[in-house]
């Protein structure tokens, strides 16, 4: 079946400009979840739904950057006038129960801000 | 200290070889816990799953040592394609969304 998917694969962006990451979890998972990826770092959290709710968006490091799944299904991350520090891969997972659960990760899309 | 701390490595073995990562926690509530394989340039994909005292899925053997606080996994006959950086993952405690990843540890096996 198919996996997590995510949308562009890579994005290269000016400093100011605004981007949008798209996610499409596995049909049927109830919880999705966004990470950040530097390089020889592994995921740190950003945001986790379950269905539609954002229930917890601790990890978004500043108001620049909103993430909505307003159908439970797919999933925007935003990040607004973007700075060099924001270049990283951005991961989406999703997972079929919880939080606790497993997850199943999307290829990402790397980001580059010049 | 970080909540999810790993030895960075690299660690580089000859194939058939032995090797142990472990990976230490903060949170003393932590229930579960999952190893992830991720290859360069490629998003992590799960390997194991650990709930209780262990798990082993053929040459991988996960173990969960709840008085220190830490989890290893064993790979025994390393092979080529088992090249990769393993991260551990706590989950949260409660609903919130939060998993903690280490920062992984980079393992190469050489022929």
């Amino acid at each position: 079946g198919a996996g997590v998917s995510q949308s562009p694969r890579y994005k290269v962006a000016k400093r100011g400009q605004d981007v949008a990451l798209r996610c499409d979890p596995i049909s049927g998972h109830v919880s999705l979840f966004w990470y950040q990826q530097a390089l020889g770092q592994g995921p740190e959290f950003l945001t986790y739904f379950q269905n539609e709710a954002q229930l917890d968006k601790s990890g978004l490091p500043s108001d620049r950057f909103f993430a909505e799944r307003p159908e439970g299904s797919v999933s925007t991350l935003k990040i607004q006038r973007t700075q060099q520090e924001d270049s990283a891969v951005y991961l989406c997972a999703s997972s079929f129960g919880t939080a606790y659960n497993e997850q199943f990760f999307g290829p990402g899309t790397r980001l580059t801000v010049l | 200290r970080k909540e999810v701390e790993q030895d960075p490595g690299p660690f580089n073995v000859p194939e058939g070889a032995t090797v142990a990562f472990n990976c230490t926690y903060s949170n003393s509530a932590s229930q579960s816990f999952f190893w992830y394989r991720q290859d360069c340039r490629k998003e992590p994909k799960l390997l194991m799953s650990v709930y209780s005292s262990g798990n082993e899925d053929g040459r991988f053997t996960a173990q969960l040592n709840r008085a220190s606080q830490y989890i290893s996994l064993l790979i025994r006959d390393s092979k080529l394609s088992d090249s990769a950086t393993y991260l551990c993952a706590v989950p949260p405690n409660t609903n919130a969304g939060k998993s903690t990843f280490g920062d992984g540890t980079t393992l190469t096996v050489k022929p």
